[in-house]
């Protein structure tokens, strides 16, 4: 069975680090690119960028680039989504998917979430 | 890359249909066949129901179905039961550097 696993809810102040995780079983975790989606409260959801576990090419949508990092560590099937100082307006859910490596492939697993609360 | 268009509230009784649509520009919708529906329950992770404009992954029924017209995609839930009751998310492929443009999301309300 294809799961995606990530880490739990967190707590932080404004200017905080956080790595949040997501680890992949069931299934070749190599053979997919892993992706983020962030769900800010009450609103749609939003694709953040994608990365190759064999190779870690990436993509970042324009308006995530430079303000987060996604990382995998393929010896151990996870991914991680990164930032070095956090925002109040980074309190969001933050899914991470599964995405095939054909063209114009959809999310077809995701995670359960990660809900990261950040305030003073 | 703006998000799709999607209309905000879609509604049916059981039984019956409903259509939501998902527009946007040749760039994105229009440029290519592939376009994917995922369906949230509240408080749960989004679900794909719909890939490459028409098809169901396993598992999906097919009172699910999806089509495009130009600059717009539309989502059919034909024959609507209670638990189809969810918002629903529009997501299409704008090239090689834009994989997800996602759209605005409907929920859909079951009367």
């Amino acid at each position: 069975e294809v799961q995606l696993v990530q880490s739990g809810a967190e707590v932080k102040k404004p200017g905080e680090s956080l790595k949040i995780s997501c680890k992949g079983s069931g299934y070749n975790f190599a053979s997919y690119w892993i992706g983020w989606v962030r769900q800010m409260p009450g609103k749609g959801l939003e694709w953040m960028g994608i990365m190759n576990p064999v190779n870690s090419d990436n993509r970042y949508s324009p308006s995530f680039r430079g303000q987060v990092s996604i990382s995998v560590d393929k010896s151990i099937s996870t991914a991680y989504l990164q930032w070095s100082s956090l925002k109040a307006s980074d309190t969001a859910v933050y899914y991470c998917a599964r995405r095939p490596s054909t063209t114009g492939a959809p999310f077809d697993y995701w995670g359960q979430g990660t809900l990261v609360s950040v305030s003073s | 890359q703006s998000a799709l268009t999607q209309p905000p509230s879609a509604s049916g009784s059981p039984g019956q249909s409903v259509t939501i649509s998902c527009t946007g520009t040749s760039s994105d919708v229009g440029g290519y066949n592939y376009i994917s529906w995922y369906q949230q329950h509240p408080g749960k992770a989004p679900k794909l129901m719909i890939y490459e404009v028409t098809k169901r992954p396993s598992g999906v029924p097919d009172r699910f179905s999806g089509s495009k017209s130009g600059n717009t995609a539309s989502l059919t839930v034909s024959g609507l039961q209670a638990e189809d009751e969810a918002d629903y998310y529009c997501s299409a492929y704008a090239g090689t550097n834009t994989p997800y443009v996602f759209g605005t999301g409907t929920k859909v309300t079951v009367l």
